[in-house]
């Protein structure tokens, strides 16, 4: 299986913050990385996928690849409380595989 | 919207049962997987199935099997639960996106209790 770190634990962050989040993998030739948002209790949901080196942003969120350090971020500006939430990061590898983090808690505080 | 829908949402099954559980998603998907999260260990891949009658082993696929008789419908079976089979099951449906790379839409999960 290949390793997808999410390193950082929780994030508390106060309303209208950045909140910055990484992720590094190991396979060399992945070639798509996602962000998905999971709230206690649900299922995971698709926030941001990125493909290509340099940043992309989608509303408050950016996204950050850089495949040379292999690692992909995920900043959320203007944090509000319906932001707290559990964020995977996600790369493919193999056979579209996709392996995931762990995930890092973010805690928006009002 | 993709929906992808798991038949049970919680279950309490018995060491030594066969447990189903059953995922029906209705976006004419090719790809359909089976995750296993547990806490501290994320999400995990038991299988996946990129077409009808079509399976190939995840990450995790000990005890574990699964069936895909119409492109719709994906199961997984446990042939005789344990209890280290106590997790949420997540099924995923998806169609390739760039790159190839398959974007997943999960349906709301399935908490299994081995007692």
């Amino acid at each position: 299986q290949k390793e997808v770190e999410q390193n950082s634990g929780p994030l508390s962050v106060p309303e209208g913050a950045i909140a910055s989040l990484n992720c590094t993998y190991s396979d060399r030739v992945s070639q798509s990385f996602f962000w998905y948002r999971q709230y206690s209790g649900k299922s995971p949901e698709l926030i941001m996928s990125i493909y290509s080196n340099g940043d992309k942003e989608d509303g408050r969120f950016t996204a950050q690849l850089n495949k040379a350090s292999q690692y992909v971020s995920l900043l959320i500006r203007d944090s509000q409380p319906s932001d707290s939430a559990t964020y995977l990061c996600a790369v493919t590898y193999g056979n579209n595989r996709l392996a995931f983090g762990k995930g890092n808690q973010v805690v928006v505080i009002p | 919207d993709v929906k992808v829908t798991q038949s049970s949402r919680y279950l309490v099954k018995r060491t030594g049962e066969k447990v189903f559980l059953e995922c029906v998603q209705d976006m004419d998907h090719e790809n359909m997987f089976w995750y296993r999260q547990d806490p501290g260990l994320g999400l995990r891949l038991i299988y996946f199935s990129y077409d009808v009658k079509m399976k190939e082993k995840g990450d995790i696929p000990e005890g574990y099997s699964v069936s895909r008789e119409k492109k719709e419908r994906f199961s997984l079976i446990l042939e005789s639960a344990s209890t280290n089979q106590t997790s949420m099951y997540l099924c995923a449906s998806s169609s390739p996106g760039r790159n190839g790379a398959n974007v997943l839409t999960f349906g709301a999960g399935s908490r299994l209790t081995v007692l």
